[in-house]
Formats: C-alpha cells, structure tokens, sequence
C-alpha cells in the first residue's frame, strides 16, 4: 500500500514564525501536491511539484513556498505564519501510470495564534 | 476552467437507508471522474473512480455512473451503514493533467 506520511497532525505556531510542514511517500511518485482544507471551502492546491526541484503554483500559492530536494519529500514552508493560515494542510501524491488517482496523508492540523 | 459542484451537507440519515450525494461538473475534454472518502481523523482515499461515458464505479457497496449528457456522477448507496459515516468528496481530472478538482465535500452521518 502507499503510503504518505506527514510529520504531524497537529503544530501550535505563534503569528510570524516559519513554518515547516514535511510530507514522506515511499511509492516514488513523481507528483507530490499541497492542499489546504477548510470547511465549506473544500480542498484548494497551494503548490504541486511533478519532479524533483521542480515546483508549480496552485489555486492559493500566496503566503507558501515549497521545497522537493528529495523525490520522496516534499515540505510546505509558512515564510511568516498568520491567523489566517489556521487550517488542516493535506500532502497527496501520485505516479506516472495512474497520475490522476491521488494518495493522501492524514493531515496536519495547524492553529497560528 | 473546470469546476465541481456537489450537495451541501450535512446528510443525516438512519441505518438501511438509500443514500444519493449529487455531483455535476464542468470540464474541458473528456475528465476522469473520482469519488474520494474522508473517515474521521484520516486522510482522503479514491472511493470509485469511472473514466469514460456511461462508465460505473464500484467499491464498498457504493456506485456512481458517468453521465456525459447531464454532466453528472451522483454516489449512491442501497443501504448505509454506520461506518459509512464520513465527508465524501467528488472529484475530476482532465486533459491527462496530474491535476485533480474537488468539490466542498459532503458530509454523511448514519445514525443507528
């Protein structure tokens, strides 16, 4: 089975710090993808990465960066971490044959207080 | 772009009974179609997926059929169950894209 594992599920953070959010699959997928999830909003994709070092902006990239030095690891980055980035952040991944069927973690939940 | 609209929730329904959660969408070409499931605590995992027109999907006792004409991919259940209690969320990709759209989720609770 793939898995995806992320390196929390729940971070405390204060308004202004860096933010690391780690993301592991042990399928070698070549996609990797951020989403953040709220409710009534649904998912919306904050970046993508479909190679290593290679990185593509989503529906809401503003506020995030990412970083894929390792095709197994793909890790979100809060430059300064605001209120408004309270949230539940999903990794998913997928492979070429299938590049369409997705594979999520089981979230971190993140309060920025 | 491409979009996907499904029922709002919450969804409250007894144990046995027929389960319908809506979903249309709109794409460019010819999308894959996906229901994905979200169990409490966990992440999201394809429930059923369906690729071309007419096409079923199938798993766990649920079903959704790809209709092109009405743009649709309603989920269905003939008896649910408690621990089918989850938010379920419809989704597409097209163009032979990695990219995936999902809808807001619709979120099922069974009572017994």
């Amino acid at each position: 089975d793939v898995k995806v594992t992320q390196s929390s599920r729940y971070l405390v953070k204060r308004t202004g710090e860096k933010v690391f959010l780690e993301c592991v699959q042990d399928m070698d997928h070549e996609n990797m993808f951020w989403y953040r999830q709220d409710p009534g909003l649904g998912l919306r994709l904050i970046y993508f990465s479909y190679d290593v070092k290679m990185k593509e902006k989503g529906d809401i990239p503003e506020g995030y960066s990412v970083s894929r030095e390792k095709k197994e690891r793909f890790s979100l980055i809060l430059e300064s971490a605001s209120t408004n980035q309270t949230s539940m952040y999903l990794c998913a991944s997928s492979g070429i044959l299938a590049k369409n069927i997705q594979y999520f973690g089981a979230g971190t939940r993140l309060s920025v207080l | 772009g491409n979009s996907v609209t499904q029922m709002e929730g919450p969804v409250t329904l007894s144990e046995e009974a027929f389960l319908t959660i809506n979903c249309t969408y709109t794409a460019t070409g010819y999308p894959s179609l996906f229901w994905y499931v979200q169990y409490p605590g966990e992440g999201l995992q394809l429930l059923l997926k369906a690729t071309k027109a007419d096409d079923k999907g199938s798993n766990k006792g649920f079903e959704a059929t790809y209709r092109k004409e009405t743009t649709s991919f309603h989920l269905e259940k003939g008896s649910v169950q408690v621990s089918d209690s989850a938010v379920y969320f419809c989704a597409l990709s097209s163009g032979g894209y990695q990219k995936v759209t999902f809808g807001t989720g619709t979120k099922l609770q069974v009572i017994p």
